[in-house]
């Protein structure tokens, strides 16, 4: 039961690098989402999407973006890393907007040097 | 203000101990409310759903108070593996169904 499987999970970059993050989910939900979590900081929400071919900000877009190209696969990614966006990035999916419960990916641990 | 608040705690308490945690909200059109538990350096998982009525699931009891806006959380007969930092989720209407996180409560249960 793989679940929300975010890829990869562990990144060091160096200011001005690019990279994306890639989450996966086999559980056919239509809504996914791309989150942060900083010390002392509930989970932010970045970008999400509620359908293929879907994307919409969240909070904390700036930095950031997203494609939906495929159902189960929603990317994040990152133009020009800067040390502001260390952080842990989840990402989850929903069958359902309001049930409230989302299934989480173990996340990703980026550091911006 | 922050939109939902928690006490960051630490709590420590001892194995049997009862323990609760509050949570606040500031946006009265809040809709849905939940607990979130979450493991060190692991992701979030839903603990239950926050109902008007108040809820129960075993050692756990979640209650609401839409007049003052808060939710709480009781555990009983605490266990070591209840140790965790325990997340308050409130949503709001809207396109997407937003949902809020507060930055936590840690819970440490020792011997």
């Amino acid at each position: 039961n793989a679940g929300v499987t975010q890829t990869p999970k562990f990144r060091v970059l160096k200011t001005g690098q690019s990279m994306t993050l890639l989450c996966a989910q086999d559980m056919n939900h239509e809504y996914m989402y791309w989150y942060r979590q900083d010390p002392g900081m509930g989970l932010r929400l970045i970008h999400y999407s509620v359908g293929e071919g879907t994307t919409a900000k969240g909070e904390v877009p700036d930095g950031y973006n997203v494609s939906r190209l495929k159902k189960q696969n929603f990317l994040l990614g990152l133009e020009s890393a800067a040390p502001s966006q260390t952080s842990v990035y989840f990402c989850a999916s929903t069958l359902r907007a309001n049930t409230g419960e989302l299934f989480f990916g173990e996340g990703s641990r980026l550091t911006v040097l | 203000r922050k939109e939902v608040e928690q006490d960051p705690g630490p709590f420590n308490v001892p194995e049997g101990a009862t323990v609760a945690f509050n949570c606040t909200y500031s946006n009265s059109a809040s809709q849905s409310f939940f607990w979130y538990r979450q493991d060190c350096r692991k992701e979030p998982k839903l603990l239950m759903s926050v109902y008007s009525s108040g809820n129960e699931d075993g050692r756990f009891t979640a209650q609401l108070n839409r007049a003052s806006q808060y939710i709480s959380l009781l555990i009983r007969d605490s266990k070591l593996s209840d140790s965790a930092t325990y997340l308050c989720v409130v949503t709001f209407s809207g396109g997407y169904n937003k949902l809020i996180f507060g930055a936590g409560t840690r819970l440490a249960v020792h011997p």
